[in-house]
């Protein structure tokens, strides 16, 4: 049972470079959710989406673009990409069915932008 | 914006003492309340959840309590254990698909 998964766990890129994270569950929940983590911050939501080829913006959207083609990927792009947005990202899902919200989270890609 | 926040960043409790953990929210709409728990390296992993309609909810070890007039969470861990050291979230939403987190309790049990 992989669950959630992300990758790269760890990545380093320069400024103006795009990335892509990739974020992968098996659940099939139709929700899913990019966050960054900051210290001083907690985690800051980016993006969600609450089925395929549906999304909408979070606390922090700018700088980031997501697609959701298929239920069980949710990828996060940095079209160009700054300083600014190194962070520790994490992708988390949810189904949603009562009586719990919770979301579960994948281990994390930390991203350094030089 | 919402603002969720700690009164403490910091706390470290003796292995088998209670441990509390507590978390002050601005948006008298949030309706519905997690505490996350945060272990070095990993993702947030789900303690325990609490609607508004509720004062108290209890799991293994684990209690939070909710006051609306206040606007104020917490979480209350029974005999700490090693284990438990973690940074803890508590994270509140009035509409179920945004989450605001709060910055985060580092909780040390001193063996």
């Amino acid at each position: 049972d992989a669950g959630i998964t992300q990758s790269p766990r760890y990545k380093i890129t320069e400024t103006g470079r795009q990335v892509t994270l990739m974020c992968h569950q098996t659940w099939s929940h139709s929700y899913m959710f990019w966050y960054r983590q900051d210290l001083g911050h907690g985690l800051r939501l980016i993006y969600y989406s609450a089925a395929a080829d549906i999304t909408d913006k979070g606390e922090v959207p700018d700088g980031y673009v997501v697609s959701r083609s298929k239920t069980e990927n949710f990828p996060l792009t940095l079209e160009s990409a700054t300083r600014s947005q190194t962070s520790v990202y994490f992708c988390a899902s949810s189904d949603r069915r009562p009586p719990t919200d919770e979301q579960f989270f994948g281990p994390g890609t930390r991203l350094t932008v030089l | 914006g919402e603002s969720v926040g700690l009164h403490l960043p910091t706390l470290s409790v003796q292995e088998g003492d209670n441990s509390i953990i507590n978390c002050a929210y601005s948006n008298s709409a949030s309706d519905y309340f997690i505490w996350y728990k945060q272990e070095s390296g990993k993702g947030p992993q789900f303690i325990i959840d609490i609607r508004s309609n509720m004062d108290k909810r209890q799991g293994q070890r684990v209690t939070v309590l909710l006051n609306k007039t206040v606007k104020h969470l917490s979480l209350q861990i029974a005999a700490t254990q090693p284990g438990d050291s973690a940074v803890y979230f508590c994270a509140e939403t009035s509409t179920g698909n945004q989450f605001y987190f709060g910055t985060g309790t580092s909780l040390t049990v001193i063996p």
